[in-house]
């Protein structure tokens, strides 16, 4: 079956901007996540959906990052004034568990690129 | 916060070699699973462990959850040019306030395999 997928597969953007993200999980999956992996590291967790419900947002770096999730199930990472630190590669990532959602799997990840 | 500390941070092999790589951490984990990241692609899930000492093969892998909850292991037999990637522990810490599934992963190991 289809796996996760995400749009736009590459995003360039002016400082100050703004961006939205998409992620289209794997269809019936309760769990979202989505990840930012700067370029070298590996990902970093920014923010969790079972459902439509946003249980954990604690990985977001400021309050210029915003997520939602409103009919549980695609979902979209919106980034406000793009700041030349927001470059990353953005992954969301589903499971059909909800926590603690042991298996995730990862879509191919948005890289975005601030100038 | 929790980090992992993945090692080593890259190897070059020649092909049909036994490859070994290993995560360690300061706190417990609840879960640790093994991800196989390629260029342009999001990680896709190799192994995952539930239980301390728990060992678990998957074709030519084998990984295991150290009986501390502190370390796994991630081995690799008889490499093959296709094993080429990043490979990257993730652990699901257990339960504290917000955070309650998110994955933290290690910074990878880069495998590249001489034929």
């Amino acid at each position: 079956g289809a796996g996760v997928s995400q749009s736009p597969r590459y995003k360039v953007a002016k400082r100050g901007q703004d961006v939205a993200l998409r992620c289209d999980p794997i269809s019936g999956h309760v769990s979202l996540f989505w990840y930012q992996q700067a370029l070298g590291q590996g990902p970093e967790f920014l923010t969790y959906f079972q459902n439509e419900a946003q249980l954990d947002k604690s990985g977001l770096p400021s309050d210029r990052f915003f997520a939602e999730r409103p009919e549980g199930s695609v979902s979209t990472l919106k980034i406000q004034r793009t700041q030349q630190e927001d470059s990353a590669v953005y992954l969301c990532a589903s499971s059909p568990w909800g926590l603690p959602a042991y298996e995730q799997y990862f879509g191919p990840g948005t890289r975005l690129t601030v100038t | 916060g929790q980090q992992l500390n993945q090692s080593p941070q890259s190897m070059f092999i020649q092909e049909g070699e036994d490859v070994s790589m290993n995560c360690t951490s300061s706190s417990i984990f609840n879960t640790w699973l093994w991800y196989k990241q390629e260029p342009g692609e999001g990680p896709v899930l190799l192994i995952a462990l539930y239980k301390a000492g728990e060992l678990t093969s998957n074709g030519r892998l084998t990984a295991q959850f150290g009986i501390t909850r502190k370390d796994s292991f991630l081995n690799i037999s008889a490499s093959i040019p296709s094993d080429v990637g990043i490979y990257f522990c993730a652990g699901r810490p257990p339960p504290n306030g917000g955070s309650q599934g998110n994955l933290i992963f290690g910074k990878g190991t880069k495998l590249s395999v001489k034929p």
